[in-house]
């Protein structure tokens, strides 16, 4: 079975501060997602990478870094949390393109206070 | 602009009665198409997905989708739903016209079904 692990199940962040969320999968997927979601909003793209070093804007990509190092491991990075990034944030892989489904990790709902 | 509608956001419905959920899209290349689950409490999994073939696809739990490609839709059917089948689902459509990666979602429904 594919594995898509998120470090954290809850994290509360003060405005302004530098946040990490991690990401990690265990089936050699060449790409991985960052989407965000919100009620009445589904899940929108925040960045996606296709390869190692890879990184592609998604929909709503301002605010928001992400740094792939390791085929791996896929993080976002808030520069800066602001209260309207209060949000479940949802990590996901898939294999290939085109003809292939994304598997995804268990969330990672963030309060930025 | 390009996206995917979800024409019910709430769907409350009976045990044992048949269910609809109605999705649509605007990109008119050739897509893959998915409806997703999210159990409560749950990570988001795959219910069924088309790629090509036939039209009428099956998924897990008795769940079926049809692929209506005049009409870009692709809608969810179960004959009787079950209590456990409360949850959110989420239609999604992947464009293989800008490279196959980036797949978009609708913003869901969600479905209580009573006892």
């Amino acid at each position: 079975d594919v594995k898509v692990t998120q470090s954290s199940r809850y994290l509360v962040k003060r405005t302004g501060e530098k946040v990490f969320l991690e990401c990690v999968q265990d089936m050699d997927h060449e790409n991985m997602f960052w989407y965000r979601q919100d009620p009445g909003l589904g899940l929108r793209l925040i960045y996606f990478s296709y390869d190692v070093k890879m990184k592609e804007k998604g929909d709503i990509p301002e605010g928001y870094s992400v740094s792939r190092e390791k085929k791996e491991r896929f993080s976002l990075i808030l520069e800066s949390a602001s209260t309207n990034q209060t949000s479940m944030y949802l990590c996901a892989s898939s294999f290939g393109q085109g003809n292939t489904e994304a598997f995804f990790g268990q969330g990672t709902r963030l309060t930025v206070v | 602009a390009q996206s995917v509608s979800q024409h019910n956001h709430h769907v409350i419905l009976s045990e044992a009665a048949s269910l609809e959920l109605g999705c649509n899209y605007s990109y008119g290349g050739t897509v893959n198409l998915f409806w997703y689950v999210q159990y409560p409490g749950q990570h988001l999994q795959l219910l069924l997905k088309y790629f090509s073939g036939d039209p009428l696809v099956k998924g897990i739990k008795g769940f079926e989708a049809e692929f209506i490609k005049s009409k870009f839709s692709f809608n969810l059917r179960k004959p009787s739903v079950q209590w456990s089948d409360t949850a959110e689902y989420f239609c999604a459509v992947k464009p293989l016209n800008t490279g196959g990666f980036k797949t978009i979602f609708g913003a869901g429904t969600r479905l209580f079904v009573k006892a």
